[in-house]
C-alpha cells in the first residue's frame, strides 16, 4: 500500500514563526498536493508538484511556499506563521502510472492539525 | 466559482436505512468523479469513483450514480452503519491539461445514529 507520511499530527506555533510541514511517500508517485482542510470550506489546494524541483500554485498559495528537492518529499512552509492559517493541512500524492483509472485517485496522510497562536 | 458543490452540509439517518448524499457540478469536461471519506483527526480516504461514461457504479454498501445532463451525482449507502458516520467529499477532474488535479466539494457531514 502506498503510504503518505506527514511528520506531525498535531503542532502549536507562534505567530511570525517560520513553520515546516514535511510530508513523505514511499511509492515512487511523481505527484504531490497540499491541501487545507477548513469547517465549511472543504478541501482547498495550497500547491501541487509534479516532479522534483518542479512546483505550481493551488488555489490559495498566499502565505505558503512549498520545495520539492527529492522525488519522495514535498514540504510546506508558512514563511510567517499568521492566526489564519490555524487549519488541518493535508499531503496527497498520485502516480502517474497508475492514474486516477480503477483505483482511488489521491492517497493522503493523515493529516497535521497546526495551531498558530 | 466552485465547480463542484455539495449543498447539504450535514445528513442525519437512521441505521440500516439508506443515505443519499448528492453533489452537483459545473464543468461538464470533468472526466472522473470521486467520493472520499474522512473521519476526524485523520486524511481523507478513497471510497468509490465513476468515469464520466458510465452512470453507475457499484461496491457493496455503496453505489455512485451519474446523470451526466443534469451534472449531478449521487452516492447511496445501503444500509448505512454507525461507521459510516464522517464527512464525505465529492470530487472531479478533467484530464485536459491537467495533470491529475482534484476538485474537491465542500463536504456532507453523514450521522448515522443507532
Amino acid at each position: 500500500d502506498v503510504k503518505v507520511t506527514q511528520s506531525s499530527r498535531y503542532l502549536v506555533k507562534r505567530t511570525g514563526e517560520k513553520v515546516f510541514l514535511e510530508c513523505v511517500q514511499d511509492m515512487d508517485h511523481e505527484n504531490m498536493f497540499w491541501y487545507r482542510q477548513d469547517p465549511g470550506l472543504g478541501l482547498r489546494l495550497i500547491y501541487f508538484s509534479y516532479d522534483v524541483k518542479m512546483k505550481e500554485k493551488g488555489d490559495i498559495p498566499e502565505g505558503y511556499s512549498v520545495s520539492r528537492e527529492k522525488k519522495e518529499r514535498f514540504s510546506l512552509i508558512l514563511e510567517s506563521a499568521s492566526t489564519n492559517q490555524t487549519s488541518m493541512y493535508l499531503c496527497a500524492s498520485l502516480g502517474l502510472s497508475t492514474g486516477l483509472s480503477g483505483v482511488g485517485g489521491y492517497t493522503f496522510g493523515s493529516g497535521t492539525r497546526l495551531t498558530v497562536v | 466559482d466552485q465547480q463542484v458543490k455539495q449543498n447539504s452540509p450535514s445528513l442525519s439517518v437512521q441505521e440500516g436505512r439508506i443515505s443519499i448524499l448528492n453533489c452537483d457540478y459545473t464543468n461538464s469536461m470533468f472526466d472522473y468523479f470521486l467520493w472520499y471519506k474522512k473521519y476526524p483527526a485523520e486524511g481523507p480516504t478513497f471510497l468509490i469513483s465513476i468515469s464520466s461514461i458510465k452512470d453507475k457504479n457499484e461496491d457493496g454498501r455503496f453505489t455512485v450514480f451519474l446523470n451526466k445532463s443534469a451534472k449531478h451525482l449521487s452516492l447511496h449507502i445501503v444500509p448505512s452503519q454507525p461507521g459510516d458516520s464522517a464527512v464525505y467529499f465529492c470530487a472531479a477532474i478533467s484530464y485536459g491539461g491537467s495533470q491529475g488535479n482534484l476538485i474537491f466539494g465542500k463536504g456532507t457531514k453523514l450521522s448515522v445514529k443507532p
